[in-house]
C-alpha cells in the first residue's frame, strides 16, 4: 500500500537552530515528492518539488533533498517566522490509467522560538 | 496571477443537513483536487478532476458525498446528509496538467 510517513510530528528549536524534517514513503511508480508549507488557517503553501534521487533545492534558509526512499527538509539557523506545519505529499502512479496521485503525510508541526 | 478562490471560508451546521462548496480554480489549469483535511492530519484526496471528468474519486463517500465541474473550470462538493466526523477543513487545489497544486484557503466546516 502506499503510504507517506513524516518525522517528527512536532519540532521546537530555538532561533538559529539548525535541524531537519524527514518524509519517508513506499510508492510504486514515483513520479515526485512535494513540499508545502501550511500557517494556521490557510492552505497549503508550494515549496519544492523533487524528481529524481540524489536531487536538491534550495530556498532561503530552507534545502529539500531526496534519496530512493525518502525526502529530508533541512532548516538552517531558522527564524520565528518560520514556524508552521511542513507536508510533504508523493506523487503515484493511478493504476494504469496514466494519470497521477498525491499522497500527502501528516506533517511536521515546527515551532521556531525567539 | 489570482490564486484558488474557495467559498464559503467558514460553515456551521447541524449533522443531517446538507452544505455545499465552491471552487473557482486558476485560470488555464485542467487539474481539481478536492481535498479533506481533518484538525492534525495531512490532505486526504476526495476527488480529482480533468477537465470536466473524474480521474480519481476512490476516497470520496459516494452516499453522501458529490462532487461536479461543469464546463471543466468551477467545481462544488456537496454533503448531503452531513455527519458529525464531517467537520474538517475543505481544500480545492488545482493544476496545469498532474503537476505542481496551488491550493486555496479551504473552508472550515463544523457540523454540530
Amino acid at each position: 500500500e502506499d503510504q507517506v510517513t513524516q518525522s517528527p510530528e512536532a519540532l521546537r528549536l530555538q532561533e538559529g537552530e539548525s535541524s531537519s524534517l524527514n518524509c519517508s514513503y513506499t510508492v510504486s511508480g514515483l513520479r515526485g515528492l512535494f513540499w508545502y508549507r501550511q500557517d494556521p488557517g490557510k492552505g497549503p503553501e508550494f515549496l519544492f518539488t523533487l524528481y529524481s534521487a540524489g536531487e536538491e533545492k534550495e530556498k532561503e534558509r530552507l534545502k529539500a533533498t531526496l534519496t530512493k526512499k525518502e525526502s529530508f527538509l533541512h532548516i538552517t539557523a531558522p527564524k520565528p517566522e518560520d514556524s508552521a506545519t511542513y507536508l510533504c505529499a508523493v506523487q503515484a502512479r493511478l493504476h494504469t490509467s496514466g494519470t497521477y496521485k498525491y499522497i500527502f503525510g501528516t506533517g511536521t508541526r515546527l515551532k521556531v522560538l525567539a | 496571477e489570482a490564486g484558488v478562490a474557495q467559498s464559503p471560508r467558514y460553515k456551521i451546521i447541524e449533522k443531517r443537513q446538507s452544505v455545499a462548496f465552491w471552487c473557482n480554480p486558476i485560470s488555464g489549469h485542467a487539474t481539481l483536487y478536492w481535498y479533506q483535511q481533518i484538525l492534525g492530519q495531512g490532505p486526504k484526496l476526495l476527488i480529482q478532476f480533468q477537465n470536466n471528468g473524474v480521474v480519481d474519486d476512490s476516497q470520496l463517500p459516494k452516499d453522501r458525498f458529490s462532487a461536479e465541474r461543469l464546463k471543466g473550470v468551477d467545481s462544488t462538493l456537496k454533503i448531503q446528509p452531513a455527519k458529525l466526523e464531517d467537520s474538517a477543513v475543505y481544500l480545492c487545489a488545482s493544476s496545469w496538467a498532474s503537476d505542481t497544486q496551488y491550493f486555496g484557503p479551504g473552508t472550515r466546516l463544523t457540523v454540530l
